[in-house]
């Protein structure tokens, strides 16, 4: 029983490349949420799903794009990064109005 | 808008202090509040969730209460140890099972 994966744990990129976070997990849950973590700002959610196929914005969805085909895993996709983006992104699942996991987060820099 | 806050923003304590730490929210329409700690560069672990309709939650050396009208909580560690060094992070899910977190009290307990 892995919990909460995150796929990769560290990342650079340069301005104006893309890519995908990857979040899986093993506990059936319902619900997945994406949030990222930046000082001074404590964590804040980007973008969430309630079920497979689904998906919602949060509260700083804007320049992040998110898909939810399998119910285990959530993606987050950036299709141009930009510096604002550098951050801590942590992924997190629960059955709804309860208890949250979270993963061991991704650590990306956009130079 | 539901907003968190954490006092103090940093705490240091020698070790066997008993303390506390505080957690305010400014809307009382919340599902429950969570605890969390955070290692330097580690992601997020759940320490105690208290239902909207619970006044506290005990494990261990730890307690939290929740007033829900008055819009705060508390976590009282009970004889700190070194190993309680973390960052303790509060949040509360509002509607559609949203968290929404503080910035966190970082504590040191020294030995």
């Amino acid at each position: 029983n892995a919990g909460v994966t995150q796929t990769p744990k560290f990342r650079v990129l340069k301005t104006g490349q893309s890519m995908t976070l990857l979040c899986a997990q093993d506990m059936n849950h319902e619900y997945m949420y994406w949030y990222r973590q930046d000082p001074g700002m404590g964590l804040r959610l980007i973008h969430y799903s309630v079920g497979e196929g689904t998906t919602a914005k949060g509260e700083v969805p804007d320049g992040y794009n998110v898909s939810r085909l399998k119910k285990q895993n959530f993606l987050l996709g950036l299709e141009s990064a930009a510096p604002s983006q550098t951050s801590v992104y942590f992924c997190a699942s629960g059955l709804g109005v309860g208890e949250q996991f979270f993963g061991p987060g991704t650590r990306l820099t956009v130079l | 808008k539901q907003e968190v806050t954490q006092i103090p923003a940093a705490l240091s304590v020698p070790e066997g202090e008993n303390l506390v730490l505080n957690c305010s929210f400014t809307d009382s329409a919340i599902y429950n509040l969570q605890w969390f700690r955070q290692d330097p560069g580690k992601g997020l672990t759940s320490l105690l969730l208290i239902q909207s309709s619970q006044r506290e939650q005990t494990s261990g050396r730890l307690n939290a209460s929740l007033d829900k009208s008055s819009g705060r909580s508390t976590l009282y560690i009970a004889a700190s140890q070194p190993g309680d060094s973390a960052t303790y992070l509060c949040a509360v899910t509002t509607s559609g099972s949203r968290l929404t977190f503080g910035e966190g009290t970082q504590l040191t307990v020294n030995p």
